[in-house]
């Protein structure tokens, strides 16, 4: 199985502070995607970078790629209470996306 | 002018009947899929139509039966319903499925599924 894995779990930091999420993959990739979800809400796309990429910026979002380590981070900057949620990396390969189990951002006032 | 709406929201029943989730986007989109998210925040595929025809079907009993009537509605039927189908359930639609496609996927609200 290709399924990301994210790292850390869970992370609670406070506002103004960066969140950094980490994701692992086991297989080659077409392109890596990452999504948030708010509780109870589906998932939402932030952004992605393709296989030939290695950083890709949207507004305070950071995502980084090394394929040869097959990880990704997302790095969100300057973060605010709105951004608690819990994010994804999706890994698409050969079929269809493969979601990790998921980071939980608890940002603090 | 919701991108892509699931009905219900909610659905509470018993064990073994029989229930439906429906499932329509307004994006224009040739592919739609069908997610199960667990209790742990696993999302994983069930299903995926391209323009009406079946494309994945992962290890899903046949309880499962999603039907296509056009490429805008993707309905999930499950029959005979276990404990185990608790879950939210996501539909999500995409542009196109093939392979090199930046497919970013739409998702729709979930249907949070109990079955008692």
């Amino acid at each position: 199985s290709q399924q990301g894995e994210e790292d850390p779990q869970a992370l609670s930091i406070q506002e103004g502070e960066n969140a950094t999420m980490n994701c692992s993959y086991k297989t080659s990739i077409n392109n890596l995607q990452w999504y948030r979800q708010n509780s109870g809400r589906g998932l939402v796309h932030l952004i992605l970078i393709r296989s030939n990429e290695r950083e890709k910026h949207s507004g305070r979002l950071r995502v980084t790629l090394d394929t040869s380590k097959k990880s990704s981070s997302l790095l969100i900057t300057a973060s605010r209470a709105a951004d608690t949620a819990s994010y994804f990396c999706a890994t698409r390969g050969y079929s269809t996306l493969t979601f990790g189990k998921g980071t939980m951002l608890l940002v603090s006032p | 002018d919701t991108a892509v709406s699931q009905t219900p929201k909610y659905l509470v029943t018993q064990m073994g009947n029989d229930k439906s989730i429906k499932c329509e986007q307004n994006l224009g989109h040739d592919t739609m899929y069908w997610y199960k998210q667990d209790s742990k925040k696993f999302l994983k595929i069930m299903f995926s139509y391209n323009n009406k025809e079946l494309i994945i079907n992962e290890t899903v009993p046949n309880r499962f039966s999603p039907k296509s009537p056009d490429k805008a509605h993707l309905n999930l039927h499950i029959n005979s319903l276990e404990l185990g189908d608790s879950a939210v359930y996501f539909c999500a639609s995409s542009q196109e499925i093939n392979r090199g496609s930046t497919d970013t996927q739409y998702f729709g609200p979930g249907t949070r599924l109990t079955v008692l």
